[in-house]
This record gives structure tokens, C-alpha cells and sequence, in this order.
């Protein structure tokens, strides 16, 4: 079946600094990906819609100089949290469709980020 | 009010027992997802209905779209079905989802 990858799995750092995160579909394109982000005891929510050669879609209440996304290939698309902060600590997720139709969303295993 | 509504929030069974999963939502959709998250955080996509039934395993899931409404219920529980089920509804066919909150299910051998 599909497989959505996402690395890395957990990352820890200062405050202030800048975190990437991927997201990649190993066995499929995706022209579409989404990010969502989970707090600890609550449900995703969805932070942005990566499209691939365009410009991502936010949603509202989501700073997008602060969460860059880029999707430069059909297999890849990437968050950048850009001067992070504690509060930016989460659990973060993507999810692509496979190509020929919007049936089933595979997501990846998420990211840990905790900011000191 | 959120659009997509779970209940029970939290639910406790004994092994072997039937377990129901209720999920109510107040806008038209297109389809419904049924997601699972276990500890650790990753998410398994279980379902995705836009009507009727479906069924996978000890899995079921119904859909009724006039009701805005479905169930997801596991048969035979496992203490490994533990974990936290997700109703997430795509309102068109761009693939955006709304999640509802979640049911931590528990299920004790």
C-alpha cells in the first residue's frame, strides 16, 4: 500500500532556531499534501494545504512566514518552523492522496517537536 | 459547536466485547473517514465511506448521510485495538479533512 514517510521522527531544539521537517510519498505522487498539527489531548488540526509547483494554501489563524512550506517535487513537500518557540512544541503530521482520485488519505508518522 | 462530534469521548471494555464508535457531523460531506492513532502517534487510515457500509476484519463502519451520522464498531475486542478513533469528514473533493476529537478506547484482557 501507500506509504508516506516524514523525518525526522523527533527533533529538540533551542528556541529561536529553525526546524525542517519532510514529508515524503515513497510510492505514489502526490500534487497535494497536507500538514495538520496535534497538541497534546486534542485532534488535528489542519494547518496548511502543500500544493506541488504552487504556493501552499493556509488556514485561517496559521502564520505562514512562521510555517514555510515548500513542495518542490511530486514526492516531496516540506515545513519549516522558523524561529521556533515552546509554544510551537507539537506533534506535527502530513498526509497525501495517491494519484487518480481523493479515496484514501495515507499519513505519515508525525514529527515530535519540542522547543527548549 | 464543532462540526464533527464523537462520542464517548473515553470508553473502557473488556476483551471480547462489541464496541460502538458514534460520530455525528453538521455540514453536507462528501466522504468520512474512520482513523485510528495508536501511542506513538501515527495514523492508520481504517475507512473512508461516503455511504452505506463497509466492512474489514473485526472492523465495521456505516454511514447515513440523510442522519449525518456513523458508527465505526470493532467485534471480538483486543486489548491491541486500544488506542485512539478518529472521525474526520472531507467536505468536497479537494481533500481537506475536519476531525472530530477523538475516542480513546481501552480495552482491558
Amino acid at each position: 500500500g501507500a506509504v508516506v514517510s516524514q523525518h525526522p521522527s523527533w527533533v529538540i531544539c533551542k528556541s529561536g532556531t529553525s526546524v525542517k521537517i519532510e514529508c515524503r510519498s515513497l510510492d505514489f505522487q502526490a500534487t497535494t499534501m497536507f500538514w495538520y498539527r496535534q497538541f497534546p489531548k486534542q485532534s488535528l488540526m489542519l494547518m496548511a494545504t502543500s500544493n506541488e509547483g504552487s504556493k501552499a494554501t493556509y488556514e485561517q489563524g496559521v502564520e505562514k512566514d512562521k510555517f514555510l512550506i515548500n513542495h518542490a517535487s511530486l514526492t516531496l513537500s516540506t515545513l519549516t518552523v522558523t524561529s521556533a518557540h515552546p509554544e510551537d512544541s507539537s506533534f506535527y503530521i502530513c498526509s497525501a492522496f495517491p494519484p487518480g482520485g481523493k479515496e484514501t488519505q495515507y499519513f505519515g508518522p508525525g514529527t515530535r517537536l519540542l522547543v527548549l | 459547536k464543532n462540526e464533527v462530534e464523537q462520542s464517548p469521548q473515553n470508553l473502557t471494555a473488556q476483551e471480547g466485547e462489541f464496541i460502538t464508535i458514534n460520530c455525528s457531523y453538521s455540514v453536507g460531506i462528501s466522504a468520512l473517514h474512520w482513523l485510528q492513532q495508536h501511542p506513538g502517534g501515527g495514523i492508520v487510515s481504517l475507512f473512508m465511506l461516503s455511504s452505506g457500509k463497509k466492512k474489514h476484519g473485526r472492523l465495521i463502519a456505516t454511514i447515513n448521510i440523510q442522519e449525518k451520522h456513523s458508527s465505526l464498531h470493532i467485534t471480538a475486542s483486543h486489548p491491541r485495538d486500544s488506542a485512539v478513533y478518529i472521525c474526520a469528514v472531507r467536505l468536497g473533493s479537494y481533500g481537506k479533512l475536519t476531525f472530530g476529537q477523538g475516542t480513546i478506547l481501552t480495552v482491558h484482557p
